[in-house]
């Protein structure tokens, strides 16, 4: 099992909707979770930070829920500009752990006109 | 200021020969790390570097690969007789330093294809 799960997707869905992806993670040392944006041949930058009681930035939404150890990106009023791959990422920490970010697999949104 | 720079953009290889692929960091940051991504896959951790100390080497798939960061700034990653599966995107990131969530944020460069015939 990856210590961090997405699934692939792809979501399509038209302009203007409210879109969820949700992030699995398997070790409860983990203690810093991301969301980045990857576009098509280019590489990933962040979105944004997620925090414990949650975190919003224009239309899109972080959460995290650590007693079932996921992680939520909720997208509204969906553009064209946000069809991308949304990679979740976790940092572990702990004994011997060096903070190293992880990656899930990443999910595909297409937004259609 | 300039972001993380990595060269060649894109390079191919016949199988068995050895390439090294660099990464130009952010300066002034500590942490460095290098990641495979094969297509439609997310990026997988290879090492990671605090300064020019190689902190975590779990994720290189085999003694075929290599690492360095001889002065603390620019790092290679080497790899010797490359085979098929090698074939991805190598991707490298800095951050100002790993351990403190505020200086956390991962700076990616464009990366580097590699294609092994």
């Amino acid at each position: 099992r990856k210590e961090v799960e997405q699934d692939p997707g792809p979501f399509n869905v038209p302009e203007g909707a409210t879109v969820a992806f949700n992030c699995t993670y398997s070790n409860s040392a983990s203690q810093s979770f991301f969301w980045y944006r990857q576009d098509c041949r280019k590489e990933p930058k962040l979105l944004m930070s997620v925090y414990s009681s949650g975190n919003e930035d224009g239309r899109f939404t972080a959460q995290l829920n650590r007693a079932s150890q996921y992680i939520s990106l909720l997208i509204r009023d969906s553009k064209l500009s946000d069809s991308a791959t949304y990679l979740c990422a976790v940092i572990y920490r702990g004994s011997g752990n060096t903070g190293k970010l992880i990656f899930g697999q990443g999910t595909t949104l297409q937004v259609k006109p | 200021g300039a972001g993380v720079s990595q060269s060649p953009r894109y390079k191919v290889a016949k199988r068995g020969q050895d390439v090294a692929l660099r990464c130009d960091p952010i300066s002034g940051h500590v942490s460095l790390f290098w990641y495979q991504q094969a297509l439609g896959q997310g990026p997988e951790f290879l090492t990671y570097f605090q300064n020019e100390a190689q902190l975590d080497k779990s994720g290189l798939p085999s003694d075929r690969f290599f690492a360095e960061r001889p002065e603390g700034s620019v790092s290679t990653l080497k790899i010797q007789r490359t085979q098929q599966e090698d074939s991805a995107v190598y991707l490298c990131a800095s951050s100002l330093k790993q351990g403190r969530p505020q200086n956390e944020k991962l700076f990616f460069g464009s990366g580097t294809q590699l294609s092994v015939l």
